[in-house]
């Protein structure tokens, strides 16, 4: 059984470019989640959507981020431009409302902005 | 306001013996609680979740937890480590507010030493 799906695993860009990162959530799965790690911040959730709804943005830094999911299978994660502190991982999760509160998380994309 | 607390940031414990990674909760009501454990260069994985009934929760290799209200504890717990359980431990709530979303922790490295 696939779990969530990233792309690409690592990318380096320099600074001032867009940044593209992608997602592939668990089947059936009903919700979507975006998440970044950092060493001085920790997990922050930046935006999660519902049945393909952005439900929740309060964790989007700021205007250069940009998320959309155009179906049940798919979200990106929009960096436009991107900083060296945008440095991070990202992670892309998922879950079922009939499955209850667990939420799976994909093996994440580590970007480097120079 | 809710919040999860894990007290230690690193835990250290010899190969063979017990290991305790210690999470404390604050939130109204009954909570939903969530272990995750992120091994290096990897996605969080899910470990167990205490919902409702039996305390003593069991989760995978061999992790279990222990539900403790007039505590508001949630301490996850292995009766002999190993090396391989070295990594990264994430204790979470579920938010009474969005049920969707789960408050992470800080986040307690545990380092097995042979």
């Amino acid at each position: 059984d696939a779990g969530v799906i990233q792309s690409p695993r690592h990318e380096v860009t320099e600074m001032g470019q867009e940044v593209t990162l992608r997602c592939k959530p668990i089947s059936g799965h009903n919700s979507l989640f975006w998440y970044r790690q950092t060493m001085m911040r920790g997990l922050e959730l930046l935006i999660y959507f519902n049945n393909n709804v952005p439900i929740d943005d309060s964790g989007m830094p700021e205007d250069r981020f940009s998320a959309k999911m155009p179906n049940a299978s798919f979200s990106t994660l929009k960096i436009q431009p991107s900083e060296p502190r945008d440095s991070a991982v990202y992670f892309c999760a998922s879950k079922s409302d009939r499955e209850g509160n667990t939420i799976y998380f994909g093996e994440g994309s580590w970007l480097t902005v120079v | 306001a809710q919040s999860v607390a894990q007290p230690e940031d690193q835990v250290n414990v010899a190969e063979g013996n017990p290991l305790t990674v210690k999470c404390t909760y604050s939130v109204s009501g009954n909570p939903y609680l969530f272990w995750y454990v992120q091994y290096p260069n990897r996605g969080l994985q899910f470990l167990l979740k205490y919902i409702t009934g039996d305390n003593l929760v069991k989760g995978s290799y061999g992790f279990e937890a222990e539900f403790n209200k007039s505590q508001t504890s949630f301490h996850l717990k292995k009766p002999s480590a190993l090396v391989s359980d070295s990594a990264l431990y994430f204790c979470a709530v579920r938010d009474i507010r969005n049920t969707d979303k789960l408050i992470f922790g800080t986040g307690t490295r545990l380092q097995v030493f042979p």
